[in-house]
């Protein structure tokens, strides 16, 4: 079955340092979407992302998809410290031919952001 | 406009136990999923369901677990004879589903279940 990989699992950073974190699929997704979860809260949906190649941005987040649209990317710049909690990539799986809604969970980069 | 329910916040059973948890999804919205969550993992998929249907139920382990979408009502998660492995955060999430493609999934605040 479709697996979802992230990196790293936790990333510590001092406050104004930049964050990155990394989604890589075992096959091609037909979207992306990006989640974040604060601690003790549920997932939030941040964005998706559709077309290969495709850059999106949210004030300090910029969100990339990948040109064989299997990897993506999520960096922050210059964090703070309401940033801390952990972020989620989903991909959502092709079935004949297009998706059908049930979406693959990576398993989340914890960030920590020390003042 | 509220959004996905989920009911109880936190629930206790003993081992053998059933715990059963209730999701309302957002108004509008007819599809639900239910996913697992262990404490600093990921979101493990169990179960899609559309009303009166189980459209993808890959994620759900075979026995002592089920999952209804009724035409009225909220979507249910039933756990029987509950064992410690099962302790976990549950969260529903649901979506505007219009056809094929993937939306938006809104999640509601979860069930955390402990297991004694």
């Amino acid at each position: 079955g479709q697996q979802v990989m992230q990196i790293p699992q936790y990333q510590h950073v001092q406050e104004g340092e930049d964050f990155t974190t990394y989604c890589n699929s075992s096959t091609t997704l037909s979207n992306i979407q990006w989640y974040k979860q604060r601690p003790g809260g549920h997932p939030v949906f941040l964005i998706q992302l559709v077309k290969s190649g495709e850059v999106k941005k949210q004030k300090r987040l910029t969100f990339q998809f990948g040109e064989a649209k299997k990897n993506s990317s999520l960096h922050i710049t210059a964090t703070q410290t309401t940033d801390v909690g952990t972020y989620f990539c989903a991909g959502g799986a092709y079935a004949g031919g297009t998706s059908y809604g049930k979406l693959t969970f990576g398993q989340g980069t914890i960030l920590t952001v020390h003042p | 406009n509220a959004g996905v329910m989920q009911n109880p916040r936190h629930l206790v059973r003993r081992r053998g136990q059933e715990a059963r948890l209730r999701c309302s999804p957002m108004k509008g919205h007819s599809h639900v999923y239910w996913y697992r969550q262990l404490p600093e993992e990921g979101l493990k998929f169990m179960v899609y369901l559309q009303k009166e249907n189980i459209i993808d139920e890959s994620g759900m382990p075979k026995e002592r677990f089920s999952a209804e979408f009724p035409k009225e009502g909220p979507s249910i998660l039933r756990i029987q004879q509950v064992v410690r492995g099962d302790s976990a955060a549950y969260f529903c999430a649901s979506t505007h589903q219009i056809g094929q493609g993937d939306y938006e999934q809104y999640f509601g605040p979860g069930t955390r279940l402990t297991v004694t």
